[in-house]
């Protein structure tokens, strides 16, 4: 099984800054089966990014995704108040498919 | 516009069984690879069945092999799974979700881009 770590847990930034979010693979994962969701309490995930730096429709540019191998990074350039959320990435390439733990961005 | 509703959750004892089903519209779900992945209750994501298009290429977790049971019906649109012999740990909120295809992908393990809002199993005496 590939086990995702997500780091940091929590991140707490002011609207504005910029977020980096970081995913580690145990073993390695091929680029395009690696991807990002963000996730507001009481509603589902909703997908961010696929291929490991695709945006998913609608989704806004200050969002990009990087990394290769076992380390994944999704970047926010500019934190707008509805990013504060709980963020995980998911490989797909092996199963069983696995999530890491998320990372939470609250309100500095 | 693309839409999942799940429905059949509840409040069920340990050992019980219940029925999720996951209405789909506004897409071809005759071609859309299915799955189900849940969320205990402050907790993670957890993937917990998927089902080919035609309804076979059918994988579980570990957690849940030889309990749950992953079905679909394409001429209603429906994603199904059957869960026996609950178990207190399966308490979560269960999200059916779309695979996403795109190109230079190979095997059976796809990303979500369409969600449920979600139906909440509760196993508790």
């Amino acid at each position: 099984e590939i086990v995702l770590t997500q780091s940091p847990g929590t991140l707490s930034l002011s609207p504005g800054e910029r977020a980096t979010l970081s995913c580690r693979a145990s073993q390695s994962v091929s680029s395009s089966y690696l991807a990002w969701y963000q996730q507001k309490p009481g509603l589902a995930p909703r997908l961010l990014i696929y291929g490991s730096s695709s945006r998913a429709t609608g989704i806004p540019d200050r969002f990009s995704g990087s990394g290769s191998g076992t380390d994944f990074t999704l970047t926010i350039s500019r934190l707008e108040p509805e990013d504060f959320a709980v963020y995980y990435c998911q490989q797909h390439a092996t199963s069983p498919l696995t999530f890491g733990p998320g990372t939470k961005v609250d309100i500095k | 516009e693309m839409q999942l509703v799940e429905s059949g959750g509840g409040l069920v004892q340990p050992g019980g069984s219940l029925r999720l089903s996951c209405a789909a519209s506004g897409f071809t779900f005759s071609t859309s690879r299915m799955k189900w992945v849940r969320q205990a209750p402050g907790k993670g994501l957890e993937w917990v069945s998927d089902i080919g298009s035609s309804g076979g290429s059918i994988y579980y977790a570990d957690s849940v092999k030889g309990r749950f049971s992953i079905s679909r019906d394409n001429a209603k649109n429906s994603l199904y799974l059957q869960m026996n012999s609950l178990r207190a740990e399966d308490t979560a909120v269960y999200y059916c979700a779309r695979g996403f295809d795109y190109d230079g992908l190979t095997g059976w393990g796809r990303a979500c881009d369409i969600w449920g809002q979600g139906t909440m199993v509760t196993v508790s005496s």
